[in-house]
């Protein structure tokens, strides 16, 4: 079944302990992404990856770190979590990257990650 | 850079109509996108729309858009208890540096029996 999965699904955590919030797809995707949603704001992008070893910074980028060292995976890193990244994190995937033609006509998302930091 | 423009809440009646609307400001944008998030999912591809186009329909799903004053609306007819949700507009912003979609914050539809 081809899906994205992320894990945890919740976590609570305390200021400043370093976690990971990985992020799996089995569709050979390219593209892989990284959203938060927060009540109020939408969905706003954090980092994405074109390709593997290729990351850049979303909107959103401070205090999270990426990486894409294979081609299914792309965990998001928090260094030293705060409070203020409470939020609803969702890892995407696609299948398109070129410049044109529609980006997500096969997006799949994950389930969500609901992350609180106390 | 892009921005995206939703209206937060709206609610109907079984069976009703729904027209959820959106405006966005990066008139480069060559797809536009409408997404359906159902209670403690992920998010799910309704549909897209190509700048070119001025309508789409898809089932009891029909798309507007008017790309002169950038507005785009998604009509859902036929209104279900199913349907409720969150649903983003989302455009998509591609330069040398790599593709985004910009997401608005989300309409929450209310479907009442």
């Amino acid at each position: 079944e081809a899906q994205v999965t992320q894990n945890p699904r919740y976590l609570i955590t305390v200021t400043g302990k370093k976690l990971t919030v990985t992020c799996s797809q089995n569709m050979n995707h390219e593209y892989m992404s990284w959203y938060r949603q927060d009540p109020g704001l939408g969905l706003r992008q954090i980092y994405y990856s074109m390709n593997v070893e290729v990351t850049d910074k979303g909107d959103v980028p401070e205090g999270y770190k990426v990486s894409r060292k294979e081609k299914r995976n792309f965990p998001l890193i928090l260094e030293s979590p705060s409070p203020n990244q409470t939020s609803l994190y969702f890892c995407a995937s696609s299948l398109k990257t070129q410049l044109q033609g529609p980006l997500n006509t096969e997006a799949f998302f994950g389930q969500g990650t609901r992350l609180t930091v106390v | 850079g892009e921005d995206v423009e939703q209206s937060l809440f709206l609610s109907v009646r079984e069976g009703d109509s729904s027209v959820i609307n959106c405006t966005y400001t990066d008139s480069s944008s060559t797809y536009l996108y409408w997404y359906k998030q159902e209670p403690g999912a992920g998010l799910q591809l309704l549909t897209y729309i190509f700048s070119n186009m001025d309508m789409k329909q898809d089932q009891r799903l029909t798309v507007l858009l008017n790309k002169k004053d950038k507005h785009l609306s998604l009509r859902i007819a036929d209104t279900q208890t199913g349907d409720s949700a969150i649903y983003f507009c989302a455009g998509q912003r591609s330069n040398q540096a790599g593709t985004a979609l910009i997401f608005g914050k989300g309409t929450t539809l209310s479907v009442s029996s």
